[in-house]
């Protein structure tokens, strides 16, 4: 089995830049995504973006172009997503999963506030 | 994109029921079709992936139907643990993929 494990809660201010990690551990992993999904406040879930820990190659939401960032390092076996220009609208829970198409392991969720 | 509608948005059930949630796609996804329970401060749980197969460790009584636009979930005999939300999300279009925006499953 894979476990994900996520870095803690963070409070950052409108304009800042806040960096998640995502460890996983356990059973190799077969299919190589890490993928981020965010969810906000009354507003489910949300499929942010994912990296292929093979290759490196990423691929974002639309509505999140130029402002996120993913990367793994497969040295220590973690991905992290870095999202920039917080705005009160990206308070929320990320998550972090593996898998292809579906969401088959998940990390335990990081709460992320901004605010002034 | 793929719009994902669930529905009803809140079901209220009785223990010992059965449950049928809805889920519907903008346009044809085949089977490609993923099921989620998500209890509260907690990460959502893979239940149903390919419209029909259950996860690892998932009991018998959640069972996935339906293909192209229509998807039901149904947990045939309510536990006290089923009472959550449920997520479903298309796992057509790569790698775009979208969730519908829940249905709560509360005790009636």
């Amino acid at each position: 089995e894979v476990q994900l494990v996520q870095s803690g809660p963070e409070v950052k201010k409108p304009g800042s830049t806040v960096k998640i990690s995502c460890k996983v551990s356990g059973d190799t992993f077969s299919d190589d995504y890490i993928h981020w999904i965010q969810e906000a406040p009354g507003k489910g879930l949300e499929w942010m973006g994912l990296v292929d820990f093979e290759d490196g190659e990423t691929v974002y939401a639309e509505k999140l172009q130029g402002r996120l960032t993913i990367i793994a390092d497969t040295s220590t076996n973690t991905a992290y997503v870095e999202l920039s220009s917080l705005r009160s609208e990206d308070t929320a829970v990320y998550y972090c999963a593996t898998g292809a198409t579906f969401f088959d392991y998940w990390g335990q969720g990081t709460p992320v506030t901004v605010s002034s | 994109e793929i719009v994902m509608t669930q529905s009803p948005a809140t079901l209220s059930v009785s223990p010992g029921e059965r449950a049928t949630l809805s889920c519907r796609a903008s346009q044809s996804i085949g089977d490609n079709l993923a099921w989620y329970q998500q209890k509260p401060g907690q990460a959502p749980r893979l239940l149903i992936y390919g419209a029909s197969t259950r996860a690892t460790g998932i009991p018998a009584r959640f069972s996935g139907s339906g293909s192209g636009t229509e998807f039901t979930l149904t947990i045939s005999s309510l536990q006290s643990e089923d009472f959550a939300e449920y997520y479903c999300q298309q796992c057509n279009h790569w790698p775009a993929y979208t969730f519908g925006q829940g249905t709560r499953l509360e005790i009636k």
